[in-house]
């Protein structure tokens, strides 16, 4: 069983679409970090929330933490080819412990 | 280039024979990760490092498996007697955290992995 949780799965979109992908436990985390991984590559940190219903943007992206910190959202507006890649959360139960990563969603931005 | 490196690339090796990693992280980081990443799913953790310390380890770290960083600086992880079970990625990360901050507010750059193919 998966700590964390992550839907959809696959995500094939066109360019210029929206989308919104999400993370979910039945754990709550003193903080979750989304992070975007291409293949042959390292994961790459996109943000960290620390703060129930806390919002944050990236450009286009805006991520959202629960009120109750047990489930975050990452949404992309007007996809673009670039945004391709698997898109992973990460949650810390308490600041002194392990990182637990979802099993990602994997994003495909056709052109 | 001063992100963080890994070496080598790839590796295939036969079931039974131990295989040796390199992982040199940013120069002023203190803190370095081991995880392992499979097919289709998110990085595990493995261990983590505060300047030579060894921290951390997780259940999935079996005996087979050993980490080290002798100076703080570089480390390496070795698997003894590979298994066809050890095909993974193998990641290092390394951070310079907050003053009393734990993982959870590290920001950890990773290195582009170590394709372990046992066969």
């Amino acid at each position: 069983t998966q700590l964390l949780e992550q839907s959809p799965q696959f995500l094939s979109i066109q360019e210029g679409e929206n989308l919104t992908v999400y993370c979910n436990s039945s754990s709550v985390f003193s903080s979750l970090q989304w992070y975007r991984q291409e293949p042959g590559e390292g994961p790459v940190l996109l943000v960290t929330v620390v703060t129930g219903g806390e919002v944050k943007k990236l450009k286009r992206l805006t991520f959202q933490f629960g009120d109750a910190r047990k489930d975050s959202s990452l949404h992309i507006t007007a996809a673009q080819p670039g945004d391709t890649g698997l898109y992973l959360c990460a949650g810390a139960v308490n600041y002194g412990q392990n990182f637990v990563f979802g099993p990602g969603t994997r994003l495909s931005v056709l052109p | 280039d001063t992100g963080v490196s890994q070496d080598p690339r790839h590796k295939i090796t036969k079931r039974g024979q131990n295989v040796t990693f390199r992982c040199d992280p940013i120069s002023e980081h203190n803190r370095l990760y081991w995880y392992r990443q499979t097919l289709g799913q998110g990085p595990e953790f493995l261990t983590y490092f505060q300047n030579e310390a060894q921290l951390e380890k997780s259940r999935l770290l079996s005996d087979r498996f050993s980490a080290e960083r002798p100076k703080g600086s570089f480390s390496t992880l070795e698997i003894q007697r590979t298994e066809q079970g050890d095909s993974a990625m193998y990641l290092c990360a390394s951070s310079l955290p907050l003053a009393g901050g734990g993982m959870g507010t590290d920001t950890q750059y990773f290195g582009p992995g170590t394709r372990l193919t046992v066969l």
